[in-house]
């Protein structure tokens, strides 16, 4: 069945350091891919995402590419800020559900 | 442009005894989902309703079951509760014609089973 894989946390990380969460993917056909952001206390947020290969989804600083070859949706940033600590979850479009990743907790230090 | 919305925030509920959830979905969506988010997982699908009908099933047991109502609203029901059901339930609202599962969710509704 169609499932997403993401790097374990917890994740720490300086100020203005550089950011990458890996994911890959299984699945059938092509599927929408997404990143959801979750905050402390707070429900998802919709990060960004890519409907089809090749396509790069960015928000607030974040970029994820769609890559069919490698079955790869890897989220990175350029320069982290302590807001940014948070649960970041992968997910997959499966039919009319969202099929999500464990999640990887990112701490970002000052 | 209010978000999703859920009720209650939190709720405790003892083994066997049943519980309801309440969700409204953001303005101008139609389509309801419910997911549970065990401590420190990822939300998994447990369903969805479109005009009034369960249309998309997760690897729930018959103890979970929904409702849609007319103004889109949703009620998530779990019967014969077990201490694993105690975990975080989200809803999450979308426009049926949007092809990508675009998906908001609400804050969510704390459930403990004691």
């Amino acid at each position: 069945g169609n499932s997403v894989t993401q790097m374990e946390g917890p994740v720490t990380l300086s100020e203005e350091a550089f950011l990458t969460i890996n994911c890959t993917y299984t699945a059938t056909g092509y599927p929408s891919l997404f990143w959801y952001v979750q905050y402390p206390g707070e429900g998802l947020q919709l990060l960004l995402k890519a409907t089809k290969a090749d396509d790069k989804g960015s928000n607030k600083g974040f970029e994820a590419t769609y890559r069919k070859e490698t079955t790869s949706f890897h989220l990175e940033k350029g320069s982290v800020q302590v807001s940014d600590s948070a649960v970041y979850f992968c997910a997959l479009g499966s039919g009319y559900a969202l099929n999500f990743g464990k999640g990887t907790s990112l701490l970002v230090t000052p | 442009d209010a978000g999703v919305t859920q009720s209650p925030t939190h709720l405790i509920k003892t083994r066997g005894q049943q519980v309801t959830l309440r969700c409204s979905p953001k303005s101008g969506h139609d389509t309801v989902s419910w997911y549970q988010q065990a401590l420190g997982q990822g939300p998994q699908f447990i369903f969805q309703y479109y005009e009034e009908e369960e249309r998309q099933r997760g690897n729930f047991p018959d103890r979970f079951s929904g409702h849609q109502f007319p103004n889109y609203s949703s009620e998530l029901n779990v019967n014969a509760l077990l201490l694993g059901d105690s975990a975080l339930y989200l809803c999450a609202s979308s426009y049926r014609d949007r092809p990508y599962n675009e998906q908001f969710f609400g804050p969510g509704t704390r459930l403990t089973v004691l």
